[in-house]
């Protein structure tokens, strides 16, 4: 059965430095997708960046970028210039390409950014 | 666009209750999905449609059904309430049904 591990249950971060979030995942399965949503204290589940197994080059969306090794099978966020609307939990998912019906998200990272 | 939409923002029951969640979007998404979060976890897949007259049970579908008569809509009920169907939960639809995009704000739902 696949996990997502996080094995960091919260974090803090000088406001404008980088912080790396880790996560690692185990699967057999060699065609999955990865992400990282951001749940900030407002509660919604906001998709932060994903990436799909097949492809080599590390995700982006601007500030946010992944650090993803397939073959150590773990994937790191890497939050640059943070912010205070950064702060927020963090949540690592997998999910299969070849089925619908399940989606794991790790436990989550409480990223602090400290003024 | 409103975006995905949800109601009640918060609803206490008593157990045996039934009550439908609400949830509806406007941006024409085929894939929409249902997700529970119990506190310290991540979310799982309750039930997911694929489009208008498709739905398909996730990881924890019992005591929850859902039906699809509308792209927009596609609203979650809790047939007989228990306690342990208190939690938090989301709705969401994306264009891709793999790719879980946009979220709703929530429902804090609490079976007494």
């Amino acid at each position: 059965a696949q996990t997502v591990t996080q094995s960091q249950p919260e974090m803090s971060v000088q406001e404008a430095e980088t912080v790396t979030l880790s996560c690692t995942y185990d699967t057999s399965e060699s065609d999955y997708y990865l992400f990282w949503y951001k749940q900030p204290p407002s509660r919604q589940m906001i998709l932060v960046i994903r990436q799909e197994a097949y492809k080599q080059q590390n995700a982006t969306e601007n500030r946010f970028s992944v650090n993803f090794q397939k073959a150590a099978k773990s994937f790191s966020l890497k939050i640059s210039d943070s912010q205070l609307g950064d702060a927020a939990m963090y949540f690592c998912a997998y999910r299969s390409a070849n089925r619908d019906d399940k989606i794991i998200f790790g436990k989550g990272t409480r990223l602090h950014i400290l003024p | 666009n409103a975006g995905v939409t949800q109601t009640p923002k918060f609803q206490v029951l008593k157990t045996g209750q039934s009550m439908t969640l609400q949830c509806a979007q406007d941006m024409n998404h085929e894939y929409m999905s249902w997700y529970r979060q119990d506190p310290g976890m991540g979310l799982r897949l309750i039930h997911y449609s694929v489009g208008a007259g498709i739905t398909d049970q996730g990881e924890v579908p019992n005591g929850y059904n859902v039906s699809r008569s509308t792209t927009e809509d596609f609203p979650l009920r809790l047939l007989s309430a228990a306690p342990s169907q208190t939690s938090v939960y989301f709705c969401a639809s994306s264009y891709s049904p793999r790719i879980p995009e946009y979220f709703g704000p929530g429902t804090r739902l609490t079976v007494t």
